[in-house]
């Protein structure tokens, strides 16, 4: 089992690009998380996914979108990158609400 | 919403010695309380978690504990190793809610 695969790693955007986040699970989990860390913060929920077809916003949408298409995986779009969008995106997947959240190693974006 | 406060937000201990890192919590309706622990590069990874129905759970040198009536809980880390060395989390989530709101986290470093 890989568990949570996050790619690019590592990611460089000028303002105004866009790009896909991906994020892939094979443990077969309905609901999957998009996060934002930003230095000495915690991770702030951006978009959620319950199931195939069904996304939620989080604490921190704006600017972001995703979709849902598969159960495993749950990309995000940057549409209009912004300087206010650097900082490191996890993904996460659990089985149900107030279980344990997996997360992936994260890919770090900057956008200069 | 909810809000996790966490303290501190470094911690020194010297190898042996044992660590505790607090975290109070706002919403008296949470229930759920997981504590991660992220390496250099990588993404957060479950250690230990605690519900609410319980007030202490414990895993070889970990242990959490939690004080409802007060809001908090704690991290307990005894006879702390140089690869204990990392940045924790503490997060809480309520029954049925699909986030996890999370602590800013500690930075602990154990000296050998």
């Amino acid at each position: 089992n890989a568990g949570v695969t996050q790619t690019p790693k590592f990611r460089i955007l000028k303002i105004g690009q866009s790009m896909t986040l991906q994020c892939t699970q094979d443990m077969n989990h309905n609901y999957m998380y998009w996060y934002r860390q930003d230095p000495g913060m915690g991770l702030k929920l951006i978009y959620y996914s319950v199931g195939a077809g069904i996304t939620d916003k989080g604490e921190v949408p704006n600017g972001y979108n995703v979709s849902r298409s598969t159960t495993e995986d749950f990309p995000l779009r940057l549409e209009l990158a912004a300087p206010s969008q650097t900082s490191v995106y996890f993904c996460a997947s659990n089985r149900g609400s107030n279980q344990p959240q997996h997360f992936g190693d994260g890919t770090r974006l900057s956008i200069l | 919403g909810e809000n996790v406060e966490q303290h501190p937000s470094t911690l020194s201990v010297q190898e042996g010695d044992s660590a505790v890192i607090k975290c109070t919590y706002s919403d008296s309706a949470s229930n759920y309380f997981p504590w991660y622990k992220q390496e250099l590069g990588k993404g957060p990874q479950l250690i230990i978690d605690i519900r609410s129905n319980v007030g202490e759970k414990k895993d070889q040198r970990i242990a959490v504990t939690l004080n409802k009536t007060a809001k908090h809980f704690s991290l307990h880390i005894t006879e702390t190793q140089p690869e204990d060395s990392a940045v924790y989390f503490c997060a809480a989530s309520k029954p049925g809610a699909n986030n996890l709101f999370f602590g800013t986290g500690t930075r602990l470093t154990v000296i050998p």
